[in-house]
């Protein structure tokens, strides 16, 4: 069975722009969970999708926004980056929520 | 708030000795509890889970124990091995379905 697969894994951008992240789950599974992973803050729970909606929010400013679509592939979306948005952002896929989560790679964005 | 938090921030152990990670909790309506290990420029990886209605579980040369009364969990690996070196974080949800980290300890097998 294929893993979570994430595109793209590496990105830059500047101040001002925004980002489009996505994430294929593993087949057969309906929940995707995004996170948030930098060195200071450690994994911050951004949002999780389940049958193409938002079912769990974190603690994060209404420019991070997600959707999920009907094959349970994911796209999250940070507007108007900032600094402090350079992060890994992580996704993971599970069958439901409260189960074993499997992660992806991760997309590794820079904003400068 | 509500937080996870690791006792340790790095752990070194000797090649085959048992390393033992510690991880607290703060709220006591969790009712899922997860470890994962990452290793450098990968994803976390799902190690072992243990729901709260059991306070010991037990996988592949780990164990993970739940102590529900000190709001504690813990991570054993047996017979540590230099593929063992990453960081561990600990995790945990609640009917809220927010799911929270842990800082991470970082391990470290010496050979």
């Amino acid at each position: 069975k294929a893993g979570v697969t994430q595109t793209p894994r590496y990105l830059i951008k500047t101040r001002g722009q925004q980002v489009t992240l996505s994430c294929s789950p593993i087949s057969g599974h309906r929940s995707v969970s995004w996170y948030q992973q930098t060195p200071g803050q450690g994994l911050q729970f951004l949002f999780e999708y389940f049958s193409e909606t938002q079912r769990n929010k974190g603690n994060f400013p209404g420019r991070f926004s997600g959707r999920q679509f009907s094959n349970s592939r994911s796209e999250m979306n940070v507007s108007t980056l900032e600094l402090g948005d350079s992060a890994l952002y992580l996704c993971a896929s599970s069958p439901d929520y409260a189960y074993e989560q499997y992660f992806g790679p991760g997309t590794r964005l820079t904003v400068t | 708030g509500e937080s996870v938090g690791l006792h340790l921030p790095t752990l070194s152990v000797q090649e085959g000795d048992n390393s033992i990670i510690n991880c607290a909790y703060s709220n006591s309506a969790s009712d899922y509890f997860i470890w994962y290990k990452q290793e450098s420029g990968k994803g976390p990886q799902f190690i072992i889970d243990i729901r709260s209605n059991m306070d010991k579980r037990q996988g592949q040369r780990v164990t993970v124990l739940l102590n529900k009364t000190v709001k504690h969990l813990s991570l054993q690996i047996a017979a540590t091995q230099p593929g063992d070196s990453a960081v561990y974080f600990c995790a945990e949800t609640d009917n809220n379905n927010d799911m929270r980290f842990g800082a991470g300890t970082r391990l470290t097998v010496k050979p």
